[in-house]
């Protein structure tokens, strides 16, 4: 069966600090990947998503960037967090979206 | 572009009693609509889903249908839970580009008083 894994579960990062967060899927090949941001009181913001390795779509202009250097491996980056990266990330795969996305336990980034 | 707009929270109501949240889209084409639910500290997980106009997805007393005419996907459980309390979340699948995204209502968080 699929698997997703996200890790950390929680991270408090120094503003100006880089990040690194990464996504693994088990069990299935080449899956659609992504990355959403929840901020708090807010909904989910797609930030990037990917249909194979090493292409990366961003959906907003920001701070972050997104790799996938594996087929099943997605990683979100920043050189320099700011305040406003701060909020809940999570990973998602899916074979095809008219059917589902299986998301990870998701990230809770506090900048500081 | 396509959006979902889902009923402003928080909800708060008694175990036992009847529970809608409205949820509209706006799309282009035929999406798929999806109601997702996030227990606290959680990822989200599929909760229904319908692929086509007059479907009803139901999964653990939830149900949704969808109706074209009036661009809906309204979620309703007849008696909830204390476990039902959880942030409900509306969403669309549309291709764009050749690539298919998810895009999400804001959430509605419900609480569930015993």
């Amino acid at each position: 069966s699929q698997t997703i894994h996200q890790w950390p579960a929680t991270l408090v990062q120094p503003v100006g600090s880089p990040l690194s967060l990464e996504c693994t899927v088990e069990g299935t090949s080449n899956p659609n990947l992504y990355w959403y941001r929840q901020a708090a009181g807010r909904g989910l913001q797609l930030l990037f998503y990917s249909v194979g390795i090493g292409q990366i779509s961003s959906e907003v202009p920001q701070n972050l960037s997104a790799s996938r250097p594996q087929d099943r491996q997605f990683i979100l980056s920043s050189k320099k967090l700011l305040l406003s990266d701060s909020g809940f990330y999570l990973c998602a795969w899916s074979p095809d979206l008219r059917t589902e996305a299986f998301f990870g336990q998701g990230t809770r980034l506090t900048v500081v | 572009g396509d959006s979902v707009t889902q009923m402003e929270g928080p909800v708060t109501l008694s175990e036992e009693a009847f529970l809608t949240i409205n949820c509209t889209y706006t799309a282009t084409g035929y999406p798929s609509l999806f109601w997702y639910v996030q227990y606290p500290g959680e990822g989200l997980q599929l909760l229904l889903k319908a692929t086509k106009a007059d479907d009803k997805g139901s999964n653990k007393g939830f149900e949704a249908t969808y109706r074209k005419e009036t661009t809906s996907f309204h979620l309703e459980k007849g008696s909830v839970q204390v476990s039902d309390s959880a942030v409900y979340f509306c969403a669309l699948s549309a291709s764009y580009g050749g690539a298919q995204k998810l895009v999400f209502g804001q959430g509605t968080r419900l609480t569930i008083n015993p």
